[in-house]
């Protein structure tokens, strides 16, 4: 256990509203990233972060954008909803294992869905 | 060719079978290599590391030809519970812990 939630785990909005997802973790890792999941297409990252107001884009970030104020969270921020966005978000911390390099853990996901 | 690519399946065997899930990568300078398992609306969950010796944990057993960019999982004695999407993974030379996911093999293992 990684120690990661995200808020909220379902949503359902309508499309030209901003929607804003949390990914919240506890034990004080300097990456995590954000990805979607849709049939067909696996996961994609859309933007990830490597400490505190450092974030970079991911494959895609189109109509996202992020912000990390503070280590334990990572907000995704869709700026006006399209139903292509409708999908499973899911945030990852990543780890160092020893020899073997970084590795990433995730959190449960949220369900988004754009009317 | 693309950047992993993985035979969708399904795979459908019988309890007790022994599977193979095999994966392609396309860049040579990758260096770190994982088999994820996701089950149906689940979050994604690291199997195991894939090493250049190959590694076993259990009846899962992981193998690694970086001539061929090629990965593999060999799974014995199939339980109902392994039925799950397995998912290679491989990390994006060259970008501090950014991984490249495939689009996952799902197994289905029948009583």
């Amino acid at each position: 256990d990684a120690g990661i939630t995200q808020s909220p785990r379902h949503k359902v909005t309508e499309t030209g509203t901003p929607v804003t997802l949390r990914c919240h973790q506890t034990e004080n890792h300097r990456y995590m990233y954000w990805y979607r999941q849709d049939p067909g297409h696996g996961l994609r990252l859309i933007h990830y972060s490597y400490g505190v107001k450092d974030t970079d884009k991911g494959e895609v970030s189109d109509g996202y954008s992020v912000s990390r104020s503070k280590t334990e969270d990572f907000l995704l921020t869709l700026e006006s909803a399209t139903s292509s966005q409708t999908s499973v978000y899911f945030c990852a911390i990543s780890t160092y294992r020893g020899g073997h390099g970084e590795t990433q853990y995730f959190g449960p996901g949220t369900r988004l869905l754009v009317l | 060719r693309k950047e992993v690519e993985q035979d969708p399946g399904p795979f459908n065997v019988p309890e007790g079978a022994t599977v193979a899930f095999n994966c392609t990568y396309s860049n040579s300078a990758s260096q770190s290599f994982f088999w994820y398992r996701q089950d149906c609306r689940k979050e994604p969950k690291l199997l195991m590391s894939v090493y250049s010796s190959g590694n076993e944990d259990g009846r899962f057993t992981a193998q690694l030809n970086r001539a061929s960019q090629y990965i593999s999982l060999l799974i014995r004695d199939s339980k109902l519970s392994d039925s799950a999407t397995y998912l290679c993974v491989v990390n994006r030379a060259g970008s501090q812990g950014n991984l490249i996911f495939g689009k996952g093999t799902k197994l289905s293992v029948k009583p």
